[in-house]
């Protein structure tokens, strides 16, 4: 996963709680991807991000679902009011260039 | 939006056999790159392409940027084990920010 980190690796939630995954980017990377990847498919594309400032949205579903990447600390992605739709694994990717390295990804189960 | 299609959806040869798979594209991307996924883990990049009729290896693995800029190919030659995983080709398109659309994978399994 080349140094980004992501936690927790596996996340249980009732319908209707909140989910927030973290993602800490290699050192010294300013680019943070979301991607998300239901079972049997591919990733998908959810939100571009760099330090403090969110560059592309477009695949993130309007409701329910927010990003940040503050000036300190991880990016978080947060999940409001959960329902098992949500049920998928969050990967994020870290990027100086052109290159994205994933991480190791958190896998999200909604009761 | 851009969508890859990814041929075959999976695999399922001897260890030591050739293995080819490969991505097309109504639409042209700019890049196309190869990623492996083993289970419970985040993709690993294998390769990247980045100009027409580009040709790179990496150890066993050579990958192709098609003339059109539609289309990509992944070889394997001399599969082993460990090579069991998903296989997804993956490219940037039309965007400028970065963002990577995915094909569905290729899944692979070697038979020792």
């Amino acid at each position: 996963n080349a140094g980004v980190m992501q936690n927790p690796r596996h996340l249980v939630r009732r319908r209707g709680q909140e989910a927030r995954l973290r993602c800490s980017p290699v050192k010294g990377h300013s680019h943070v991807y979301w991607y998300r990847q239901l079972p049997e498919e591919g990733l998908k594309f959810m939100v571009y991000l760099q330090k403090e400032n969110i560059i592309d949205e477009s695949g993130m579903p309007k409701e329910r679902f927010s990003a940040e990447f503050p000036k300190e600390g991880p990016s978080i992605l947060r999940i409001q009011q959960v329902v098992r739709g949500d049920s998928a694994a969050y990967f994020c990717a870290s990027a100086d260039s052109d290159t994205q390295y994933f991480g190791p990804g958190t896998r999200l189960t909604v009761l | 939006g851009q969508q890859l299609n990814q041929s075959p959806q999976s695999m399922f040869i001897q260890e030591g056999e050739d293995v080819s798979m490969n991505c097309t594209s109504s639409s042209i991307f700019n890049t196309w790159l190869w990623y492996k996924q083993d289970p419970g883990e985040g993709p690993v990049l294998l390769i990247a392409l980045y100009k027409a009729g580009e040709l790179t290896s990496n150890g066993r693995l050579t990958a192709q940027f098609g003339i059109t800029r539609k289309d990509s190919f992944l070889n394997i030659s001399a599969s082993i084990p460990s090579d069991v995983g998903i296989y997804f080709c993956a490219g940037h398109g039309s965007s400028n920010t970065g963002k990577l659309i995915f094909g569905q994978g290729t899944t692979l399994q070697v038979k020792p």
